[in-house]
């Protein structure tokens, strides 16, 4: 069936550190790819999103890459701030439109 | 955009008892609605998709008879918690689909629920 495998945390980083969160997923057909944020206390909120192979969605200076040939879409930020602490998810939408989520990824950032 | 909201945001309630939750879309009208619970440090798993006028579909494992749906209109569903017990505190997160273009399903996820049995 369809799923997504997200590295555990927690990641601890120093402001203005280069961030790699990754992701991979298993589907079939052509599932959409989304990121999600949580931040403490809060619901998620959509981060980015691809819905096909090769599409780079971008948000806030996050990036992600749809790719297809190592079915992964690790999220990425140049330069993360105090105000990225959060727990990020990785997703699928797959073909019955029903989302699978990974098991989240919880970032700190020190100043 | 989209905005989904839920009430109450957090709750405490004595074990025995019932809980009822809201979740409302608040600038659409939303066909389908999904019900998430969330454990501490895990993932969100899906408890059931809720379809206006229709039964909710539940997922394998999620007692019907204890986490009660109901989609009453195309703006509101409702997530009751029968007799809860301590272990089914939790954060609940409800998201409604947007139908926008016959092919946009996108989701949008309400701020979620803390729910404590004590």
């Amino acid at each position: 069936g369809d799923s997504v495998t997200q590295m555990e945390g927690p990641v601890t980083l120093s402001e203005e550190a280069f961030l790699t969160i990754n992701c991979t997923y298993t589907a079939t057909g052509y599932p959409s790819l989304f990121w999600y944020v949580q931040y403490p206390g809060e619901g998620l909120q959509l981060l980015l999103k691809a819905t096909k192979a090769d599409d780079k969605g971008s948000n806030k200076g996050f990036e992600a890459t749809y790719r297809k040939e190592t079915t992964s879409f690790h999220l990425e930020k140049g330069s993360v701030q105090v105000s990225d602490s959060a727990v990020y998810f990785c997703a699928l939408r797959g073909t019955g439109n029903q989302f699978y989520f990974g098991t989240g990824t919880s970032l700190t950032v020190i100043p | 955009g989209a905005v989904v909201s839920q009430h109450p945001s957090r709750v405490i309630c004595k074990s025995g008892t019932s809980v009822k939750i809201e979740c409302r879309s608040l600038d659409f009208q939303a066909t389908t609605m999904f019900w998430y619970r969330q454990f501490p440090k895990k993932s969100l798993m899906l408890m059931a998709t809720s379809n206006e006028g229709s039964k909710a579909t539940y997922e394998q494992g999620v007692e019907k008879d204890k986490f009660l749906i109901n989609h009453a209109s195309l703006t509101l569903s409702t997530l009751t918690v029968t007799s809860a017990h301590p272990e089914d505190s939790s954060f609940y997160i409800c998201s409604a689909r947007d139908p926008g273009t016959v092919y946009s399903y996108e989701q949008y996820f309400g701020p979620g629920t803390r729910l404590t049995v004590t």
